[in-house]
């Protein structure tokens, strides 16, 4: 079936780097995606999405690419802190009658040392 | 404007006894979506439902595992006669209308299953 991955399982960066996390997705029909960061015991945290017409869209501190021609998306976090240190998950909307349906992807643990 | 709320936080319960975890969504939200977590993966779909309604729930086990979301109180997950397999978080979302049309998912905290 479809599937959204992440190339790297760990992540580990100073504090001040940028960081940039990976996902793979291999629905191509599909056409909103989404990053959440998980904290330990908590549940996901929206952090921003971005839809298929566009390839890039920038938050505060973090931009998402998207790249359609090869199916990858990446997260960028400007200037990593310490309360970074989280999993993100990629997810993917299935879309139509469906949506909030969401495909997840395996998880990225980024940490963040002082 | 209170999160999604979950409750328990964490529930024991011996093989064989009944699960029941409740969700009260955020003020407004009239759509409410289960997630299952394993350990070290991701969220995994059971099921979406409206108010009265399950809209989907392609993702819930055949046997044992039911939702429903009434037209008062909360939504509740149960699953009956429990195994060892049923052990995970499971995390409830709601959204005020069709999430992805411009709406977002808002996750609460999640219960920890753990079945003996």
């Amino acid at each position: 079936g479809e599937s959204v991955g992440l190339h790297l399982p760990t992540l580990s960066v100073q504090e001040g780097d940028n960081s940039i996390i990976n996902c793979a997705y291999s629905n191509s029909a599909s056409d909103y995606f989404i990053w959440y960061k998980q904290e330990s015991g908590k549940g996901p945290q929206f952090i921003i999405d971005i839809r298929s017409n566009m390839d890039k869209r920038q938050g505060q501190r973090v931009t998402v690419l998207l790249n359609k021609t090869v199916k990858h998306l990446s997260l960028q976090i400007a200037a990593t802190q310490p309360g970074d240190s989280a999993v993100y998950f990629c997810a993917e909307d299935a879309g139509g009658t469906s949506y909030g349906k969401l495909t997840f992807g395996q998880g990225t643990i980024l940490t963040v040392h002082p | 404007n209170a999160g999604v709320m979950q409750n328990p936080r964490h529930l024991v319960r011996r093989r064989g006894q009944e699960a029941r975890l409740r969700c009260s969504p955020m003020k407004g939200h009239s759509h409410v979506y289960w997630y299952r977590q394993l350990p070290e993966e991701g969220l995994k779909f059971m099921v979406y439902l409206q108010k009265e309604n399950i809209i989907d729930e392609s993702g819930m086990p055949k046997e044992r595992f039911s939702a429903e979301f009434p037209k008062e109180g909360p939504s509740i997950l149960r699953i009956q006669q429990v195994v060892r397999g049923d052990s995970a978080a499971y995390f409830c979302a709601s959204s005020p209308l069709q999430a992805g049309s411009n709406e977002k998912l808002f996750f609460g905290s999640g219960t920890q299953l753990s079945v003996l």
